[in-house]
């Protein structure tokens, strides 16, 4: 009964390299949400995903950030050419597919990758 | 821009009295409202939603209030525990799908 998986817990990058953060959903849950929190701050949206399809990415900076989620496998959150300003948790949440509901739904968050960078 | 706010980043209370938690959001759209809570190094848990269609969901010790007109929401514990003591999250969401956040308000409970 495993809940959102999230690895790495921690992740420690130099400026430049590249990070990739992997969320695994619930079993049986097929829409997939990347938050990111700032120090001090709340909860900012990047990314909604279905399988194979990226729904709303307006929440995602314009260059060196893109997410995928495939048929097989966790959904990948990967930063290019990383920047201090990229030092964040990053959380992945999960929610249901309910046919003929709405998309009103509660997420259920992973535990989040604290990315940092030196 | 931000489309949900807390004011209050941070709320002290005695156990046993009660905590009221307030959120305001601006988006007419947001048709359903969630409070979370978080404990460090975890993520958030969700606590308890409300339907733009109700004014009042009760659950337990939690109990949320949503003012329509006022674009206003709160979150009512009580009475309040020191394991209730978190960062307490306010969300809204809309036909988009995607959940907005507030800033989060810390409460503490003091035995």
């Amino acid at each position: 009964n495993a809940g959102v998986m999230q690895n790495p817990r921690h992740l420690v990058r130099r400026r430049g390299q590249e990070a990739r953060l992997r969320c695994s959903p619930m079993k049986g849950h097929s829409h997939v949400y990347w938050y990111r929190q700032l120090p001090e701050e709340g909860l900012k949206f990047m990314v909604y995903l279905q399988k194979e399809n990226i729904i709303d990415e307006s929440g995602m900076p314009k260059e060196r950030f893109s997410a995928e989620f495939p048929k097989e496998g966790p959904s990948i959150l990967r930063i290019q050419q990383v920047v201090r300003g990229d030092s964040a948790a990053y959380f992945c949440a999960s929610s249901p597919k309910i046919p003929g509901a709405g998309v009103n739904e509660k997420l259920f968050f992973g535990s989040g990758t604290q990315l940092s960078v030196l | 821009d931000q489309q949900v706010k807390q004011n209050s980043p941070s709320l002290s209370v005695q156990e046993g009295r009660i905590s009221i938690l307030n959120c305001d959001y601006t988006n007419s759209m947001f048709d359903y409202f969630l409070w979370y809570k978080k404990y460090p190094a975890e993520g958030p848990t969700f606590l308890i939603s409300i339907s733009s269609i109700k004014d009042k969901n009760e659950d337990g010790r939690f109990t949320v209030f949503l003012n329509k007109s006022a674009k206003h929401l709160s979150l009512h514990i009580v009475p309040s525990q020191p394991g209730d003591s978190a960062v307490y999250f306010c969300a809204a969401s809309g036909d988009a799908g995607k959940s907005t956040f507030g800033d989060g308000t810390t409460l503490t409970v003091k035995p």
